[in-house]
């Protein structure tokens, strides 16, 4: 298998602009984790999914994220509008289980937002 | 509030060489701990998962303990090698195994050959 897929892995925009960031998880794991890292706060969960339904989203800082899970093999994170305060490196994970197992991670997204 | 931390920062030694990395936690309630490995521009990499009910896990060179009453967990590396370089991060699970994992903030670590 050909691990947790993310794309772009570079993301640079300007303030206000919209930005997509997308994940392709591991084939057969029904549950998909998006996470933030961040000098300053280290890695934190932003929303995960289990069969691509929204479990819990209470990580989303604010309203400007949302995530959506349309099929079991794709996942988008947006941010809308963006601001400077959002540039961080942005992961995809993806598991079997809800916490018995390991997680898998993508190579993440890194975003600058200037 | 639930916090984990890892002490030191940053670690540099020569090749060869036995070393432990810490991390510690604030509530000893834990469902279990993991070490992940994090490479410069990679996503994190599972190296030991512990389960609540253990008290150790071995892998290869790698030991990880796990001492919940003193809120502590230890990462073994035996014999390091350059290629050990990287950033180890000790996040644990609470509230089960629906809880979220809290992340330490790390240990880079660097092997100098």
């Amino acid at each position: 298998d050909a691990g947790v897929i993310q794309s772009p892995r570079h993301e640079v925009t300007e303030m206000g602009q919209e930005v997509t960031l997308r994940c392709k998880p591991i084939s057969g794991h029904d549950y998909l984790f998006w996470y933030r890292q961040t000098m300053m706060r280290g890695l934190e969960l932003l929303i995960y999914f289990n069969n691509n339904v929204p479990i819990d989203d209470s990580g989303m800082p604010e309203d400007r994220f949302s995530a959506k899970m349309p099929n079991a093999s794709f996942s988008t994170l947006k941010i809308q509008p963006s601001e400077p305060r959002d540039s961080a490196v942005y992961f995809c994970a993806s598991s079997t289980s809800r916490g018995r197992v390991t997680q898998y991670f993508g190579p993440g997204t890194r975003l600058t937002v200037l | 509030k639930q916090e984990v931390t890892q002490i030191p920062a940053a670690l540099s030694v020569p090749e060869g060489e036995n070393l432990v990395l810490n991390c510690s936690f604030t509530d000893s309630a834990i469902y279990n701990l993991q070490w992940f490995r994090q490479d410069p521009g990679k996503g994190l990499t599972s190296l030991l998962l512990i389960q609540s009910s253990q008290r150790e896990q071995t892998s290869g060179r790698l030991n990880a303990s796990l001492d919940k009453s003193s809120g502590r967990s230890t990462l073994y590396i035996a014999a390091s090698q350059p290629g050990d370089s990287a950033t180890y991060l000790c996040a644990v699970r609470y509230g089960g195994s629906q809880g979220n994992l809290i992340f330490g903030k790390g240990t880079k670590l660097s092997v100098k050959p």
